[in-house]
């Protein structure tokens, strides 16, 4: 189907730690995957995106790794921090060039 | 750096009555989006427009919205008559040509009572 699935809806992780998200479609024409992280009250906002041309990309402490044959891709975030704390949402971007978000996640990170 | 300006960033209206939510795209875009999520729910795309044209709809953008760039800088999104299930954040966004990146703005929260 058109949905993209994201797990998990909740993440707790101590200050220090990793932190994983991952998210799973069905379009095998899809090939744009952004992900954006969400403030309260603040609008989503882009902080990596890759290309299904390639199966992984990182920006310091983030990374985000494709499989197109399986059809998932995962956000890593690493040595995490307490302003990290936010929702995250997955995107897939399909044939008309609109996105199709995943139902987020809710990440905290405990000091 | 530039970014998606939106106002108001909040309005409450009643049930029935029209509402105009105004976007500012980044500057040098040409291609524009209007989102909307409901309060702890996921974003939903609603329409996107190209060169003064929709380009694509969604089920939920009925005849009740409308979109338009009225000028050179501003893009709208028109309700004509609010229900309540059209409480939501609505989000603007935008993305350059030959991009794909689409960048959102902070989002107009409206309330329909």
């Amino acid at each position: 189907g058109e949905n993209v699935e994201q797990h998990p809806s909740t993440l707790s992780v101590q200050e220090g730690d990793s932190a994983v998200i991952k998210c799973t479609y069905s379009d095998s024409a899809s090939n744009y995957f952004p992900w954006y992280k969400q403030e309260l009250g603040k609008g989503p906002q882009l902080i990596i995106d890759i290309r299904s041309n390639v199966g992984e990309k990182k920006d310091q402490r983030i990374a985000v790794t494709l499989n197109k044959t399986a059809k998932h891709f995962s956000l890593h975030i690493t040595e995490t921090q307490p302003e990290d704390s936010a929702v995250y949402f997955c995107a897939r971007m399909d044939s008309s060039y609109k996105l199709i978000f995943g139902s987020g996640t809710r990440l905290l990170v405990r000091p | 750096e530039p970014e998606v300006t939106q106002t108001p960033s909040h309005q409450v209206t009643q049930m029935g009555q029209e509402v105009i939510l105004r976007c500012v795209p980044i500057s040098n875009h040409l291609y524009f989006y209007w989102y909307r999520q409901i309060l702890g729910q996921k974003v939903e795309f609603l329409v996107s427009f190209y060169n003064n044209e929709i380009s694509e709809k969604s089920e939920i953008f009925d005849d009740q919205f409308s979109v338009e760039r009225p000028d050179g800088s501003n893009f709208t999104l028109k309700i004509r008559s609010t229900k309540l299930e059209d409480s939501a954040m609505y989000f603007c966004a935008s993305s350059a040509p030959l991009q794909l990146e689409q960048f959102f703005g902070p989002g107009t929260r409206l309330t329909v009572l």
